[in-house]
């Protein structure tokens, strides 16, 4: 069926270092992509967003990258920080009517300090 | 601010015990969700509602219940027919439609705990 996957579980990164946190998607239909950061206790918040129509978008210190081709999502963190230690999801959906977003399971990043 | 509130944060229940958790946003978002979280899981979608008075099932509504009375409310009942109601119950809010539609703001999560 389709899913949305990611390739590992934890991350462990030193401080100041660029993190790269990778997705897959095996639904083509989907042209719809969001990062979200989740902090222990705490609900999911958006970070960014990217549209099937863009292979790269930048926000602060964060960058997202697709690759439809290999159906392949990733989110760069620049210059990591221990705030950004979280639980990272990506989440797709297609943009037509009655679309629902489909999560990950989430990968953790660690962050050294 | 405006923002999603759930609550209680915490809550302990005893097998063959109803619970309702309580979700108000105040984002005047059409939309709201219950998600379930469980460990090492990511979101699974319980139940869904685009407007007032209107509710659809997601993919593990088994065991759950719902009301939309109101635009800023949606609670959910965890019936005792919900085999392993232990989890994290997330409530999120969106847009339906047009620009910001699927950009879920949630809120801080629930926990409940079935003794």
């Amino acid at each position: 069926g389709e899913s949305v996957g990611l390739h590992l579980p934890t991350l462990s990164v030193q401080e100041g270092d660029n993190s790269i946190i990778n997705c897959a998607y095996s639904n083509s239909a989907s042209d719809y992509f969001i990062w979200y950061k989740q902090e222990s206790g705490k609900g999911p918040q958006f970070i960014i967003d990217i549209r099937s129509n863009m292979d790269k978008r930048q926000g602060q210190r964060v960058t997202v990258l697709l690759n439809k081709t290999v159906k392949h999502l990733s989110l760069q963190i620049a210059a990591t920080q221990p705030g950004d230690s979280a639980v990272y999801f990506c989440a797709e959906t297609s943009t037509g009517a009655n679309s629902k977003l489909t999560f990950g399971k989430g990968i953790t990043l660690s962050v050294r300090p | 601010d405006g923002g999603i509130t759930q609550s209680p944060k915490y809550l302990f229940r005893k097998e063959g015990q109803n619970v309702t958790l309580s979700c108000e946003q105040n984002l005047n978002h059409d939309a709201m969700y219950w998600y379930r979280q469980d460990p090492g899981q990511g979101l699974r979608l319980i139940y869904y509602s685009q407007i007032v008075n209107d509710f659809q099932k997601g993919d593990i509504a088994e065991g759950y219940s719902v009301s939309r009375e109101k635009k800023e409310s949606f609670p959910l009942t965890v019936t005792s027919a919900q085999k392993n109601p232990t989890a994290f119950y997330l409530c999120a809010s969106s847009n339906w439609q047009g620009a910001g539609a699927n950009v879920l703001t949630f809120g801080a999560g629930s926990r409940l705990t079935v003794l």
